[in-house]
């Protein structure tokens, strides 16, 4: 799998939109751009996944850039529950027996 | 979305022991399931691959001997860590995917070892 670049922490108001950026450079076509977010002493928690076109549920945005070599991540009202650390991850295809790897991923912290 | 659970969450073993750690996936069936480590402060580190009805793949540095892995049915796996040392202390998290790509995570296990 393609490495991720991702800042080791980010500070964000509460209330405000927090943007978590994520550089793949070496992704190829195949490859999917996932994220995940951890709490503290839980398991991981799937949020968003994109191939090349933004999207959008009802946890967040992804915006993938046209030549897909970065994305960003956008909690829009960020609370203090989502105090996390983020993970972007770039995975080939959506075979489910695709193993995943994780970065050190960014530690967001939202501020009251 | 899918739920995976573990139990138990938190165990205090002695060391030389050994102790059985299951992973299930409650709503639906997976033939794949991941087991990870992860260290305080650090990031999750993928121990291996649970085959249903087949052997475990191992990463690279995993000692298989030490980490037993038996993914009986579709719906269960279990880590046993055998002959635990206090480095063996970690929290230890399984996932399972129900479709493709999506895979989910259960809440961890944490394992201190006296």
């Amino acid at each position: 799998d393609a490495k991720t670049t991702q800042p080791p922490s980010m500070d964000c108001a509460e209330g405000r939109a927090a943007n978590l950026p994520c550089n793949h450079s070496t992704i190829s076509g195949n490859e999917y751009v996932y994220w995940y977010r951890q709490i503290h002493s839980q398991g991981p928690q799937y949020i968003i996944h994109g191939l090349k076109n933004n999207e959008t549920n009802e946890m967040a945005s992804l915006i993938i850039t046209e030549d897909r070599k970065s994305s960003t991540l956008i909690l829009p009202h960020a609370t203090l529950r989502d105090t996390a650390v983020y993970y972007c991850i770039v995975r080939a295809g959506m075979n489910r027996d695709d193993k995943i790897i994780f970065g050190k991923g960014t530690r967001l912290h939202i501020l009251p | 979305g899918a739920v995976v659970s573990q139990h138990p969450s938190r165990v205090i073993c002695k060391s030389g022991t050994s102790v059985k750690i299951e992973c299930r996936s409650l709503d639906f069936q997976a033939t794949t399931m991941f087991w990870y480590r992860q260290f305080p402060k650090q990031s999750l580190m993928l121990m291996a691959t649970s085959n249903e009805g087949s052997k475990a793949t191992y990463e690279q540095g995993v000692e298989k001997d030490k980490f037993l892995i038996n993914h009986a049915s579709l719906t269960l796996s279990t880590l046993t860590v055998t002959s635990a040392h206090p480095e063996d202390s970690s929290f230890y998290i399984c996932s399972a995917s129900p479709t493709g790509g999506e895979q989910y995570f259960g809440p961890g296990t944490r394992l201190t070892v006296t």
